[in-house]
């Protein structure tokens, strides 16, 4: 089956340390792959798309094929980093599946 | 611009009770809307979407209904609630470019 897996339900860091928020997929075809952020108190909004090849807010991701991952990094987390993170493609049908997501801590 | 409303913010129903969370979008016309839940462990659950009035999708078989009267409105209701169905409910409309909106959510607490 299609889908798309985060692993890493609680990951901790530190400040200034590197962070990367795992995501593999499973899809035959070409997966159109999102990250998602939810801060305290926010609302959910997309942080990135694959085929933008963007980086915000100091975060990149790259679909990796030989790999089939999608992977989130950052090379020096910071506080404001804290979240819920989430990885979710999209179906043919255009809507979004969304994993179970991870919850990123960055320690002071 | 366009803005996403939800209500009630939170909610604490027995069991058996009826449900009726409202979600209204303002700024775009014929958006594709999504309700999903969001529960502890779980991720965010994909419940319902609708391309259009009166047309609605399920994606997981529970003892929720959702029903869009108007354009830019989505209703998930519940005729007699479960322990189960406590969670975060969000709801969301779809851009022109996958992007999904989301609006501030419910929580919902079922005793």
């Amino acid at each position: 089956a299609q889908r798309v897996t985060q692993p890493e339900k609680l990951l901790s860091v530190f400040k200034g340390a590197p962070v990367e928020l795992k995501c593999n997929y499973s899809y035959s075809g070409s997966p159109e792959l999102f990250w998602y952020v939810q801060y305290s108190r926010q609302r959910l909004q997309l942080l990135l798309r694959h085929i933008s090849r963007e980086s915000i807010k100091g975060f990149t991701a790259d679909l990796n094929k030989g790999e089939t991952s999608f992977h989130l990094k950052k090379p020096f987390a910071q506080e404001e980093d804290s979240a819920m993170y989430y990885c979710p493609w999209r179906t043919g049908a255009n809507n979004l599946f969304f994993g179970t997501g991870t919850r990123l801590t960055v320690i002071p | 611009s366009q803005t996403i409303h939800q209500w009630p913010a939170t909610l604490v129903q027995p069991v058996g009770s009826p449900l009726s969370l409202e979600c209204t979008v303002e700024g775009t016309s014929n958006p594709n809307l999504y309700w999903y839940r969001q529960a502890a462990g779980r991720g965010l659950q994909l419940l319902f979407y609708s391309v259009g009035i009166g047309q609605i999708s399920s994606e997981v078989p529970q003892n929720l209904s959702a029903s869009r009267p108007q354009d830019r409105q989505f209703i998930l209701s519940s005729k007699k609630l479960l322990l189960s169905d406590s969670g975060f409910y969000l709801c969301a409309w779809g851009g022109g470019d996958n992007e999904q909106f989301f609006g501030p959510g419910t929580r919902l607490t079922v005793l």
